[in-house]
C-alpha cells in the first residue's frame, strides 16, 4: 500500500481534460512539493511536473500541477491518445526521510 | 545533457547479493547540487523508491526503511558512477530496477534505462 493515493485509473475521450489527484498527509505532500511522473507503456517514468506546478522543457503545457494542503492533482487537457499510460506522483516524507510514490494512475484515451 | 546507462546481471539466486551500476555521463557523481537514486518497480509494489547517495563536502546516503538493513549505495569517483548493493534477495526482490539523477526541487530526472532483475534459484 502506497503512502501517497491515486485513483488507479482514468480515462478521456481526445480533446477533453482529465485530473488526477493524489492525497497525502502532513510530512509529505504538507510540507514538501510535489513531483508527477508518466510512464507511457515499456519506458521509464519521466518527469512532467515539478515543484508542484512546473513544467520541464519540452512538456506540453497542456499538462499542469497544482497542489493545496495535503493533495496535489495533475490535469491533462486537450487530451491525446499519446498521453495514454500510467502517472505517479512523489513527494519527500520528513517522517521516513525518504522519498514516497503513489500507486499510480492508468490513464485510457477512449 | 546528463545520460545514465545500468549494467548488472538479470539473474540473482535467493540469499544472494544483488549488484547493478549506473554510470553518469554530462554531469558528475561528486556534483553538490545533485543526487544519485535507486528505484524500484514491481507489479505487487508499484515503484518503490530505495536509496540515494549524494556529496555536499562529505558523503551521505538515505534509505528507504523497508531495505535499510539490506542496502548499500556506493559512489566511484574514478569511473563517474554509484552502485546498488541489496543483501539478502527474496523472490520479492524481482522487480525493474532503475537509476535517477535528481536536481533541484528533488526532482528524478533523468532515469536510467531500466534492469529487469529475477530472483530465482
Amino acid at each position: 500500500q502506497s503512502v501517497l493515493t491515486q485513483p488507479p485509473s482514468a480515462s478521456g475521450t481526445p480533446g477533453q481534460r482529465v485530473t488526477i489527484s493524489c492525497s497525502g498527509s502532513s510530512p509529505n505532500i504538507g510540507s514538501n512539493t510535489v513531483n508527477w511522473y508518466q510512464q507511457l507503456p515499456g519506458t521509464a517514468p519521466k518527469l512532467v511536473i515539478y515543484s508542484n506546478n512546473q513544467r520541464p522543457s519540452g512538456v506540453p503545457d497542456r499538462f499542469s500541477g497544482s497542489k493545496s494542503g495535503t493533495s496535489a492533482s495533475l490535469a491533462i487537457s486537450g487530451l491525446q491518445s499519446e498521453d495514454e499510460g500510467d502517472y505517479y506522483c512523489a513527494a519527500w516524507d520528513d517522517s521516513l526521510n525518504g522519498r514516497v510514490f503513489g500507486g499510480g494512475t492508468k490513464l485510457t484515451v477512449l | 545533457q546528463v545520460q545514465l546507462q545500468q549494467s548488472g546481471p538479470g539473474l540473482v539466486k535467493p540469499s544472494q547479493t544483488l549488484s547493478l551500476t549506473c554510470a553518469i555521463s554530462g554531469d558528475s557523481v561528486s556534483s553538490k547540487s545533485a543526487a544519485w537514486n535507486w528505484i524500484r518497480q514491481s507489479p505487487s509494489r508499484g515503484l518503490e523508491w530505495l536509496g540515494r547517495t549524494y556529496y555536499r563536502s562529505k558523503w551521505y546516503n538515505n534509505y528507504a526503511v523497508s531495505v535499510k538493513s539490506r542496502i548499500t549505495i556506493n559512489p566511484d569517483t574514478s569511473k563517474n558512477q554509484f552502485s546498488l548493493q541489496l543483501n539478502s534477495v527474496t523472490p520479492e526482490d524481482t522487480a525493474v530496477y532503475y537509476c535517477a539523477g535528481e536536481g533541484s526541487g528533488e526532482t528524478l530526472d533523468p532515469w536510467g534505462q531500466g534492469t529487469l532483475v529475477t530472483v530465482s534459484s
